[in-house]
């Protein structure tokens, strides 16, 4: 059974730009959430969703979005990337609502110079 | 708002040599206190979910137990294959769906 899948696995921003990332979740799976880890703050959720809508959003800026498709695949948009959005940026899928047991992927490392 | 600690940061252990790692947690109603190994250049895998006080799970040389204001990660006999960063989370009754925050931590090196 295939893992969770992110795309891109690296790629490099300047100030200004966005960045749109992809996460495909486990088959089956209907819950996707998505984290941001960094040296300093560790692992910070960023928001989830479940079944197309958004169910919980973390404590960032509005210029990070996402949405989720009806076969459940994801996607995560940073507007306006700024130094310090640089990060790995996990994604996360879960087979029931509330289980808290995620399966992450390998994660989409984010450089913003 | 959820806050959760883990201690130490770093621990390096010569193989069998047994050890325990330490996450405390203030939530307001604990759903659930989930245990994720992370190896470098990978997303964290999970171990362990505990729910309530007293509770306790093994998985190989891996042991978790949970009091009501914390948890510990027993390793005993470490081989160098546990080397990686164990990571603590709660989930709390008021949050909806899987959101879970994390610990920072603790970085476990075992030498053989």
């Amino acid at each position: 059974k295939a893992g969770v899948t992110q795309t891109p696995r690296y790629l490099i921003k300047t100030r200004g730009q966005q960045v749109t990332l992809s996460c495909s979740p486990i088959s089956g799976h209907r819950s996707v959430s998505w984290y941001q880890q960094t040296p300093g703050q560790g692992l910070q959720f960023l928001f989830e969703y479940f079944s197309e809508t958004q169910r919980n959003k973390g404590n960032f800026p509005g210029r990070f979005s996402g949405r989720q498709f009806s076969n459940s695949r994801s996607e995560m948009n940073v507007s306006t990337l700024e130094l310090g959005d640089s990060a790995l940026y996990l994604c996360a899928s879960s087979l029931g609502a509330n289980t808290g047991e995620l399966f992450f992927g390998e994660g989409s490392r984010l450089t913003v110079l | 708002e959820d806050q959760v600690t883990q201690s130490p940061e770093a621990l390096r252990l010569q193989e069998g040599e047994s050890s325990s790692l330490n996450c405390s947690y203030t939530v307001s109603g604990l759903r659930g206190l989930f245990w994720y190994r992370q190896d470098p250049g990978k997303g964290p895998e999970f171990l362990f979910t505990l729910y309530s006080a007293g509770e306790e799970k093994e998985k190989e040389r891996l042991k978790a137990t949970l009091t009501k204001k914390e948890s510990f990660l027993h390793i005993t006999a470490p081989k160098p294959e546990d080397s990686a960063t164990y990571l603590c989370a709660v989930q709390s009754v008021g949050a909806a769906g899987n959101k879970l925050t994390f610990g920072g931590g603790t970085r476990v090196l075992v030498k053989p």
